[in-house]
C-alpha cells in the first residue's frame, strides 16, 4: 500500500530555515514526480513545488522561488523541502503528494501524506 | 492560471443533488481535478482529467466540463460527503487550486 510520511515540522523564527522530509513506501518512488502542497490555518490548498521523478526538473510557486528548494533521494525513497528565509505567511500544514501516474506526469495528486505543521513566529 | 470556485459554501440536506462549479482564467483543456477534504485530514482525489472517477470513489460523484468551465456533481448527498471540495488545474506547470467549496448540513 502506497504511503507517504512527512516529518520535520515545528516552530521557527522568521528568517530562519527548516527542512521537511517525506518518506515514501509501497510504490516505486523513483518512477513518480513528487509535490509539496501547503495549507495555512483555516485556508485553502496551495501548491508549493514539484520535482520530476529523476530530479531533472523542478518548479516552484512564485512566493517561494529563491527561498525553498525541493529535492529527492531516490536511493532513500525520500523527498525533501529546504525552506530558507521563512516568513510568518509560510505558516501552514505541509503535505507531500505523489502524482497519479509514473514518468513525467505532474497532474492529479493521488497519494498524500498526513501533513506536518510549520509555524513561523517570533 | 486562476481558478474560481462557486459557491464558496453551501448548505444541503442528505439526498440533495449538489453542484459545484470551477472556472479557469484560460483554456485548461481537460486538465482539471477535484478533491475532497474533511476537517483535519489530507485531501482525497475524487475526479481526474475533468470527468474520470478515481478508483474507489462512489459513483454518485461525477465531473464534467472542458475549456474553462467545469462542474462537480454529487447526485445524492450522503452524510459522509459533508466536507470541503477543491478543483485543481495542471495545464500550466504553476499548478493552482480553486478556493474551495464547503458543503455543510442544512
Amino acid at each position: 500500500q502506497a504511503q507517504l510520511v512527512e516529518s520535520g515540522g515545528g516552530v521557527v523564527q522568521p528568517g530562519r530555515s527548516l527542512t521537511l522530509s517525506c518518506a515514501a513506501s509501497g510504490f516505486i518512488f523513483s518512477s513518480h514526480a513528487m509535490h509539496w502542497v501547503r495549507q495555512a490555518p483555516g485556508k485553502g490548498l496551495e501548491w508549493v513545488a514539484v520535482i520530476w521523478y529523476d530530479g531533472s526538473n523542478k518548479y516552484y510557486e512564485d512566493s517561494v522561488k529563491g527561498r525553498f528548494t525541493i529535492s529527492r533521494d531516490n536511493a532513500k525513497n525520500t523527498l525533501y523541502l529546504q525552506m530558507n528565509s521563512l516568513r510568518v505567511d509560510d505558516t501552514a500544514v505541509y503535505y507531500c503528494a505523489r502524482g497519479r501516474l509514473a514518468g513525467d506526469y505532474v497532474g492529479a495528486f493521488e497519494i498524500w501524506g498526513q501533513g506536518t505543521m510549520v509555524t513561523v513566529s517570533s | 492560471i486562476q481558478m474560481t470556485q462557486s459557491p464558496s459554501s453551501l448548505s444541503a440536506s442528505v439526498g440533495d443533488r449538489v453542484t459545484i462549479t470551477c472556472q479557469a482564467t484560460q483554456d485548461i483543456n481537460n486538465y482539471l481535478n477535484w478533491y475532497q477534504q474533511k476537517s483535519g485530514k489530507a485531501p482525497r482525489l475524487l475526479i481526474y482529467d475533468a470527468s474520470n472517477l478515481e478508483p474507489g470513489v462512489p459513483s454518485r460523484f461525477s465531473g464534467s466540463g472542458s475549456g474553462t468551465d467545469f462542474t462537480l456533481t454529487i447526485s445524492s448527498l450522503q452524510p459522509e460527503d459533508f466536507a470541503t471540495y477543491y478543483c485543481q488545474q495542471y495545464d500550466d506547470l504553476m499548478l493552482t487550486f480553486g478556493g474551495g467549496t464547503k458543503v455543510e448540513i442544512k
